[in-house]
């Protein structure tokens, strides 16, 4: 069965520290990858979005990620996050016409 | 972008009673919408696919008679829970597509149910 796995649940940053969340998904066809962001509080925001092309996806917010097809993984970065990237971060994949979404990832950063 | 309304936003319901939950689609036509469910600090499940002027496509799991979804309009789609039980309290979010690129959504701020 199709899936996503995020294998980051809880991740600690400081301030100007450099991050990269996981994730996996497991289907041999056609996907479209996407990560999206949920701040405390508020609804699911989308972050950056792959269908095609360039690997490497600029998102919003200083965002990017990078597909890579022969592992199946499409992991979220920032070079500096800021104590305001405090958040949920979803991962998720369109198998045929459904958006399945990863286990999340939260993320606390300190000042 | 595109703005997904839900309402209410919270509510609170004895159990063994119905509650309805709406999702409007407010600028923009939308021909799929979709139902999740949120448990805390847990992931979306996706609990079913609805398709204007069709019946409703329910993942593996979910009761279809529990969970009634309707979608009679292209700017509206409703989920009601059937004799609500304290373990349906949940968040539930729904989300919908403008069609054009697939999987794209836009998110409802979600409604938080409670059942005593």
């Amino acid at each position: 069965a199709q899936s996503v796995s995020q294998h980051n649940h809880h991740v600690i940053l400081s301030e100007a520290a450099s991050l990269e969340l996981g994730c996996n998904y497991s289907y041999g066809g056609t996907v479209n990858l996407f990560w999206y962001v949920q701040y405390p509080g508020q609804h699911l925001q989308l972050l950056l979005k792959y269908f095609s092309g360039d690997p490497l996806v600029k998102g919003i917010k200083g965002f990017e990620a990078e597909f890579i097809k022969s592992k199946f993984s499409f992991n979220l970065r920032k070079p500096s996050v800021q104590w305001s990237d405090t958040a949920e971060y979803f991962c998720a994949v369109t198998f045929t016409d459904k958006l399945i979404f990863g286990t999340g990832t939260r993320l606390q950063v300190f000042p | 972008g595109a703005v997904v309304s839900q309402h209410p936003s919270r509510v609170i319901c004895k159990s063994g009673t119905s509650v309805k939950i709406e999702c409007r689609s407010l600028d923009f036509q939308a021909t799929t919408m979709f139902w999740y469910r949120q448990f805390p600090k847990q992931s979306l499940m996706l609990m079913a696919t609805s398709n204007e002027g069709s019946k409703a496509t329910y993942e593996q799991g979910v009761e279809k008679d529990k969970f009634l979804i309707n979608h009679a309009s292209l700017t509206l789609s409703t989920l009601t829970v059937t004799s609500a039980h304290p373990e349906d309290s949940s968040f539930y979010i729904c989300s919908a597509r403008a069609g054009g690129i697939p999987g794209e959504l836009f998110f409802g701020e979600g409604s938080r149910l409670t059942v005593l």
